[in-house]
């Protein structure tokens, strides 16, 4: 089962507007990764972090590793339409490498 | 580059048939990862291998799953006999050693009717 607690569920956006959403543990994570999933589609890696406050972009998407290491959250930045899609956190603890907890993901839909 | 391999992309078979997914990572990837992704439960962990060896099959649901890695370029998940509630997106994933990035397939849809 999953441990890691991802919201919102779904989004219903304007074209332009930010999307923001987060992930939260209970464990301590010493790496945490977002994913988007298009239809038919596997997940497909966005950003890693790795340290605790990090700050990463990767064009409109900004992702931030919680200070606590329990956390992160991911900001997108004026809204296109081929933004739609789930975005997934995963986190890795310390003393579980290759095993990948999921969140249940973000659906993200972008209206015109 | 190419990226993981998966097929068939669709699988429909009957309750009590073999089934057999395929998988071959990304080449000079050393782990391999089988997730299994279902509105339910999300995406699940299955079995990891690393340089061909089975590491962590604690995810496998039960005797009726098996996965190989006969060499570094393909990978197996069979499930015998199929059943109703296997009905998921089988996914293949790959990754270089300490890297803890996925790369994932596009998947197997199963349909166990």
């Amino acid at each position: 089962g999953q441990q890691l607690n991802q919201s919102p569920q779904s989004m219903f956006i304007q074209e332009g507007e930010d999307v923001s959403m987060n992930c939260t543990s209970s464990s301590i994570f010493n790496t945490w990764l977002w994913y988007k999933q298009d239809p038919g589609e596997g997940p497909v890696l966005l950003i890693a972090l790795y340290k605790a406050g990090e700050l990463t972009s990767n064009g409109r998407l900004t992702a931030q590793f919680g200070i606590t290491r329990k956390d992160s959250f991911l900001n997108i930045s004026a809204s296109i339409p081929s933004d739609v899609g789930i975005y997934f956190c995963a986190g890795q603890t310390t003393d579980s490498w290759g095993k990948l907890q999921f969140g249940a993901g973000t659906q993200v839909v972008v209206t015109p | 580059d190419a990226g993981v391999i998966q097929s068939p992309r669709h699988e429909v078979t009957e309750m009590g048939q073999e089934v057999t997914l395929r998988c071959k990572p990304i080449s000079g990837h050393d782990y391999l990862f089988w997730y299994r992704q279902t509105m339910m439960r999300g995406l699940e962990l299955l079995i990891y291998f690393n340089n061909n060896v089975p590491i962590d099959d604690s995810g496998m649901p039960e005797d009726r799953f098996s996965a190989k890695m006969p060499n570094a370029s393909f990978s197996t998940l069979k499930i015998q006999p199929s059943e109703p509630r296997d009905s998921a997106v089988y996914f293949c994933a790959s990754s270089f050693s300490g890297d803890e990035k996925l790369f994932f397939g596009s998947g197997t849809q199963l349909s166990v009717l």
